[in-house]
């Protein structure tokens, strides 16, 4: 089974840090570009960060750029995002997502989601 | 970078056929992907590229574009049908992989 499983998330105050993890299983987690993606309270789904298979290419939204790291490591078919100088704003379910391959670059989707880990920065 | 509009709220009545809309410039160039949330659970995706479902995706949800617009239609839209869609695509102004829009929520009357 095709399977993403996050963890690391919980309580922290302003100006702190965190690491969260994503675990992957039932699919060759080398070949496939991932994503973190956040959904702050009651609110829509935001992209935070994407790293492609090899790590060659990284990217951040402009929210986040300077503060998170995104990382992995394929022998260990696993995701990480380290988040440093938290902010409130920075509360929110972070879901790990893998990028589909839908065999054209004009299709763009993540059709594989964890069930997400909920950080809430606050004092 | 790019953005995707979306109507914040849509009403269908039980087994009617709505329709949720997307718009933005990157739409010119790229397909959009659309998501389904229900309270609580993660996103999945029901829809991608030109119009194409997932494995286990009911047929009566189809996709559809054009120029700066894509839509999501439900055809005979069911109670488990209520969620909230996202649509999602890749970002033309080529600063970040993708872009989403703010969401719709469907409720099914």
């Amino acid at each position: 089974e095709v399977q993403l499983v996050e963890s690391g998330g919980g309580l922290v105050k302003p100006g702190g840090s965190l690491r969260l993890s994503c675990a992957a299983s039932g699919f060759t987690f080398s070949s496939y570009s991932m994503n973190w993606v956040r959904q702050a309270p009651g609110k829509g789904l935001e992209w935070v960060s994407s790293i492609s298979s090899s790590s060659s290419y990284i990217y951040y939204a402009d929210s986040v750029k300077g503060r998170f790291t995104i990382s992995r490591d394929n022998a260990k078919n696993s995701l990480y995002l380290q988040m440093n100088s938290l902010r409130a704003e920075d509360t929110a379910v972070y879901y790990c997502a893998r990028e589909g391959w839908f065999g054209e670059l004009l299709i763009y989707g993540m059709d594989v989601w964890g069930q997400g880990t909920t950080v809430t920065v606050s004092s | 970078s790019s953005e995707l509009t979306q109507d914040p709220a849509v009403s269908v009545a039980l087994g009617q056929t709505v329709r949720i809309t997307c718009q933005g410039d990157s739409l010119r160039s790229y397909y959009a992907s659309w998501y389904q949330q229900k309270p609580g659970q993660a996103p999945v995706l029901v829809i991608y590229g030109k119009n194409n479902r997932p494995s286990g995706i009911p047929d009566r949800f189809s996709g559809s574009s054009s120029g700066n617009t894509a839509s999501l239609t439900i055809t005979g839209a069911q109670a488990e049908d209520e969620a909230d869609y996202y649509c999602n695509s890749r970002d033309s102004s080529g600063n970040h992989p993708c872009v989403f829009g703010g969401g719709t929520k469907l409720t099914v009357l």
